[in-house]
């Protein structure tokens, strides 16, 4: 079955201890996103990847790390987390394919994280 | 300026009946696609339909469709035939073709939350 998905699907944690939210596709997307959705605001993308060992910063990257090691693979790391990223998150993939922005973007599942 | 609005952060309507959810847009690309995304409140988004700005016909898939006005850049989605399943948070999305280099964003509009009653 094609799908993204997350883990954990929810965390709470402590202000400042390290974490990793995993996403992992199956379709052999080249294109890879994070977004959080916050009440009243939509969501917004944080990072994203074009390929492999190729990651840029979205419209809110502050306090995040990414890394694309393989294709599959797009983790999201929280070095220092803090109560503001309390959020929902968002895996998504897409191909890169001949249809351009045509290309419909897949959602991971979302992980509910909150920071204590 | 905000790229996507949806003006209304609820709606009701009732069983069996058709409802428009409103969005509009702004961009100066003159080519781009529009979504439409539902988040039911399990929380995952499940992709509804797409409209691009060079389509001649205005997308339907079921009981979605999708009223494309260009000129006015709205692209409303309209749901048929309302059931209690379709309760919901709804997101418009578009992406800019300029954005194609860019991992393909999608910029998201705030949403508005269907109920659909009895």
């Amino acid at each position: 079955e094609a799908q993204v998905t997350q883990n954990p699907r929810y965390l709470i944690t402590v202000t400042g201890k390290k974490l990793t939210v995993t996403c992992s596709q199956n379709m052999n997307h080249e294109y890879m996103s994070w977004y959080r959705q916050d009440p009243g605001l939509g969501l917004r993308q944080i990072y994203y990847s074009m390929n492999v060992e190729v990651t840029d910063k979205g419209d809110v990257p502050e306090g995040y790390k990414v890394s694309r090691k393989e294709k599959r693979n797009f983790p999201l790391i929280l070095e220092s987390p803090s109560p503001n990223q309390t959020s929902l998150y968002f895996c998504a993939s897409s191909l890169r394919g001949t249809g351009g922005f045509r290309e419909t973007q897949y959602f991971g599942p979302g992980t509910r994280l909150l920071v204590l | 300026a905000q790229k996507i609005t949806q003006t209304q952060p609820g709606m009701f309507v009732q069983e069996k009946e058709a409802v428009t959810l409103d969005c509009t847009y702004d961009t100066s690309d003159p080519s781009y696609g529009l979504f439409w995304y539902k988040q039911p409140s399990s929380g995952e988004m499940i992709f509804l339909i797409y409209q691009g700005s060079y389509d001649q016909q205005n997308a339907t898939e079921g009981r979605y469709s999708l009223n494309f006005q260009k000129a006015r850049k709205s692209a409303n989605l309209v749901i048929s035939a309302s059931q209690l399943g379709d309760s919901a948070m709804y997101f418009c999305a578009m992406r800019e073709a300029i954005n194609t280099g860019t991992a393909s964003k999608l910029t998201f509009g705030t949403g508005t939350r269907l109920q659909v009653t009895l």
